[in-house]
């Protein structure tokens, strides 16, 4: 069992809607959580990072924790075209980043 | 402040060569990452070094795979001989402390033939 998952889509919203993308992960101990969003052929660029349960809110992103659960979302509202890439959901777990495979997003103009 | 620097951005070479990846991070950081990403496994860690010390080398594929960080701001990643598989983006990243956000290099794509 990976770490962490994702669900790898593809995942389509019109533009103006809320992307809605959705991590797991498996062990107990993963405190940080981050979520990076890459573009083809770039490199991962750090958007939100989240450490207690709740809800976090930077712009028009939000990140999500449920501890208990072992999930993590990120909102993205009003999306743009230029949201369009993939988010990669990672955990840290002692000093390791584990990565999951990446949710490609495309917003519909 | 610089972000991540890699070179070559680009390498292509045959296989049986030997390919040398260079990486600085950014500076004051202590922690310090080489990825492999692929569009059949993601990003894989291949090993990373904390204070200039190789903490895990636990996903070197091989024997052929090597890495060094003989200072805080310089970091190489050696693969001698090359082999087609090899071909792959390889990410350099760093971060400081905790909870310490990962930044990560431009990337260095490498093709083997």
């Amino acid at each position: 069992q990976k770490e962490v998952e994702q669900n790898s889509g593809p995942l389509s919203v019109p533009e103006g809607a809320i992307a809605s993308l959705n991590c797991t992960y498996s062990d107990r101990g993963s405190q940080s959580f981050f979520w990076y969003r890459q573009y083809s052929g770039k490199s991962p660029e750090l958007i939100m990072s989240i450490y207690s349960n709740g809800d976090k809110e930077d712009g028009r992103f939000t990140a999500q924790l449920n501890k208990a659960s072992q999930y993590v979302s990120l909102l993205i509202r009003d999306s743009q075209p230029s949201d369009s890439a993939t988010y990669l959901c990672a955990a840290l777990l002692g000093n390791q980043f584990y990565f999951g495979t990446g949710t490609s997003l495309t917003v519909i103009p | 402040d610089a972000g991540v620097i890699q070179s070559p951005r680009h390498e292509v070479t045959e296989m049986g060569q030997e390919v040398t990846l260079r990486c600085k991070p950014i500076s004051g950081h202590d922690y310090l990452f080489w990825y492999r990403q692929t569009m059949m496994r993601g990003l894989e860690l291949l090993i990373y070094f904390n204070n200039n010390v190789p903490i895990d080398d636990s996903g070197m594929p091989e024997d052929r795979f090597s890495a060094k960080m003989p200072n805080a701001s310089f970091s190489t990643l050696k693969i001698q001989p090359s082999e087609p598989r090899d071909s792959a983006v390889y990410f350099c990243a760093s971060r400081k402390g905790l909870p310490g956000e990962l930044f990560f290099g431009e990337g260095s794509r490498l093709t083997v033939l």
